[in-house]
């Protein structure tokens, strides 16, 4: 079957870095989304990855390794409005998205 | 960038009747949109597919006779839960694809639906 894992909540302290972790299996591999969403509110695009490596966007960077099935979103600099849970989403064969639960990641002052 | 209009944002209503929501992408054409469903703690749940000018694809275990889905142009898709009940209630996002890279995908705001 199609998974993906990602740990259901995590804390940091502001001003910090934190990895939020994900891997997946899935039927085929079209690339792998993260996502923030706030509480009550829609998804929002952060990242898109479907070669290896480590693609930076300000504060973020996801990486990913197509052979170990294996992406992670990294936050710097993090701020309180980072408060919110990441998803992680991957792409299977049929551009269908399976997502994952969502990390609730807390940020502490 | 692309914006993908949602509403309602919230609504309550009593069991047994039937509510519409819509979702409208803005400034580009949607030829595909997908309607998810999100319970508190959970995942996004995608409930069907839609093309616009098709019947819509529903997922496994999803009823297409309650949750009626019409998209009738390529910038506005909807869903209607037909004689909602307690257990409808939740969380309920519309998401639109424009252009040719998956990556192209954007989300409504949501509409939080709370049957009594």
């Amino acid at each position: 079957g199609q998974n993906i894992d990602q740990p259901t909540e995590m804390t940091a302290t502001e001003g910090a870095i934190v990895q939020i972790n994900c891997t997946y299996q899935t039927s085929g591999f079209n690339g792998l989304f993260w996502y923030q969403q706030h509480a009550g509110e829609a998804p929002t695009f952060l990242s898109y990855n479907v070669l290896d490596g480590l693609e930076e966007k300000g504060r973020f960077s996801s990486f990913l390794s197509r052979s170990k099935g294996y992406s992670y979103l990294l936050l710097k600099e993090l701020q309180m409005k980072d408060s919110a849970s990441y998803l992680c989403a991957a792409l299977d064969s049929n551009y269908q998205l399976i997502w994952g639960a969502g990390t609730k990641l807390i940020i502490k002052p | 960038g692309a914006v993908v209009s949602q509403h309602p944002s919230w609504v309550i209503c009593k069991s047994g009747t039937s509510v519409k929501i819509e979702c409208r992408s803005l400034d580009f054409q949607a030829t595909t949109m997908f309607w998810y469903r999100q319970f508190p703690k959970q995942s996004l749940m995608l409930m069907a597919t839609s093309n616009e000018g098709s019947k819509a694809t529903y997922e496994q275990g999803v009823e297409k006779d309650k949750f009626l889905i019409n998209h009738a142009s390529l910038t506005l898709s909807t869903l209607t839960v037909t004689s909602a009940h307690p257990e409808d209630s939740s969380f309920y996002i519309c998401s639109a694809r424009g252009g040719q890279g998956y990556e192209k995908l954007f989300f409504g705001s949501g509409t939080q639906l709370s049957v009594l």
